[in-house]
């Protein structure tokens, strides 16, 4: 079945230590997302990728960072610079192909990053 | 804010009641769209409702939208235990910078 895998589904950092999160989907979709959402709020979008080898800050974009070198891929590392990391992190991709904007996102089932 | 606002925070009702949730916003969109997240899991998409449509059905849910009065609402009839969950609107708007604004959500959850 198609869908979007991310890896791992528990991550713990440590002080200073990047860390990267993974995502991978086999929808072959196009454009690929990366939220941040805290306990009780909603979804802030942290890069988003619109083609391979391209990719936008969101509203959140400082202390991470992407690549989108495959269409299937879109890591997100955290940096040592985010320094309120702990979060659920969830991954998105979307069809642009036909009617640019009438399709909706596919989600992954996250990974809660945790600061030991 | 280009967010939605949803309305309640919160509601808890008994099993197989209707439950009816709104969702606000301000600026002008192309389309608006519903989504259902369970504890833990990433968020799965209900329906998407484009800004000429006044109305759609899916199953056992209902959605409107006033783009006059900017709101929508999203009804879940003869809800049942599984319906438990956090549901989000999600504002499309007309530029083509391929965001999507999620607002905080209704949690709702089914008394047995």
């Amino acid at each position: 079945d198609g869908g979007i895998t991310q890896s791992p589904k528990y991550l713990f950092r440590k002080e200073g230590q990047n860390v990267t999160l993974s995502c991978e989907q086999n929808l072959n979709h196009d454009a690929m997302y990366w939220y941040r959402q805290d306990p009780g709020q909603g979804l802030r979008l942290i890069y988003y990728s619109q083609i391979v080898n391209d990719f936008q800050k969101g509203d959140i974009a400082e202390g991470y960072s992407v690549s989108r070198e495959k269409k299937e891929s879109f890591p997100l590392t955290v940096t040592s610079a985010q320094k309120n990391p702990t979060a659920f992190y969830l991954c998105a991709s979307r069809n642009t192909q036909g009617s640019y904007s009438n399709q909706p996102q596919h989600f992954g089932d996250g990974t809660r990053l945790s600061i030991l | 804010s280009q967010q939605g606002e949803e309305d309640p925070q919160a509601l808890s009702i008994q099993e197989g009641e209707n439950a009816t949730m709104n969702c606000s916003y301000k600026t002008s969109i192309n389309n608006l769209q519903w989504y259902r997240q369970n504890s833990g899991r990433g968020l799965v998409h209900l329906i998407l409702i484009r800004s000429n449509e006044r109305e759609k059905h899916s199953g056992r849910l209902r959605v409107t939208l006033d783009t006059s009065k900017k709101s929508s609402s999203l009804l879940i009839t003869a809800s049942r235990a599984a319906d438990t969950a956090s549901y989000f609107c999600a504002l499309n708007g007309l530029n083509r910078d391929d965001k999507i604004i999620f607002g905080k959500g209704t949690r709702l959850h089914i008394l047995p």
